[in-house]
């Protein structure tokens, strides 16, 4: 596979279970980020990963719980959603993370949640 | 505060017309970088161009071209003679850079294109 893959791509939950979002990269990118995008919404950076590290976590509740093993997988785990947070879940990766920030993303094809 | 603004929420245009989409950014970064991406109905972005806030050069690719003015913080992108596989969601986009070495990457709302047979 080539590019940036997320399982699953549409996903329905209750707000009472537990499910997992996976994404991989098969570019050798060192950065990972998760984004959320909800209609007529901007589309909001969640987590960014650099070298398996998590660097940023804008503020992003805790029933959203980020994972990332290595540089090639990244996990969004998630448990007692709110219907709110239906959206398309998006995954993203580039080279350094770091720095000033001069590398385009690589998106995978989202996977959308809805949240019963 | 960084601020990427596309104030065109839906633009449809006939097949074939020249249509620009535009983009406004706040910054008091002297160091930044612009990006523009493509959002089909697949729904994964892609990655269109990217420019450094110290060259303002224009950049034309194909049917695609792009227009940075710092003057106005602007970065419009123009599609001429449009066609039917161009209907997507653009999204402009700022990067800067922090003093902790990491960056902060704003996404602008989106403008939905619909271009017309």
């Amino acid at each position: 596979e080539t590019g940036v893959t997320q399982t699953p791509r549409h996903l329905v939950m209750g707000m009472t279970n537990k499910k997992s979002l996976k994404c991989e990269q098969h570019l050798g990118h060192n950065a990972m980020y998760w984004y959320k995008q909800s209609a007529k919404k901007p589309l909001e950076l969640m987590f960014v990963y650099n070298f398996k590290e998590q660097t940023e976590n804008n503020s992003v509740p805790s029933r959203f719980s980020p994972e990332c093993p290595n540089s090639s997988h990244l996990f969004l785990h998630l448990h007692t959603l709110q219907p709110e947070d239906s959206a398309l879940y998006l995954c993203a990766s580039s080279q350094v993370a770091g720095g000033l920030g001069n590398n385009e993303q690589f998106f995978g094809p989202g996977t959308r949640l809805t949240v019963l | 505060a960084q601020k990427v603004t596309q104030a065109q929420t839906e633009i449809s245009v006939v097949e074939k017309e020249d249509v620009t989409l535009d983009c406004v950014y706040e910054t008091r970064d002297t160091t930044y970088y612009l990006f523009w991406y493509k959002q089909p109905p697949s729904g994964e972005l892609v990655f269109l161009i990217r420019r450094n806030s110290f060259d303002e050069q224009n950049e034309i690719s194909g049917r695609y071209s792009w227009n940075f003015q710092k003057s106005t913080s602007s970065f419009n992108f123009t599609i001429t003679a449009s066609q039917v596989v161009d209907s997507a969601v653009y999204f402009c986009a700022l990067s800067e850079g922090r003093t902790s070495g990491t960056y902060k990457y704003i996404f602008g709302t989106g403008t939905r294109l619909k271009v017309l047979a």
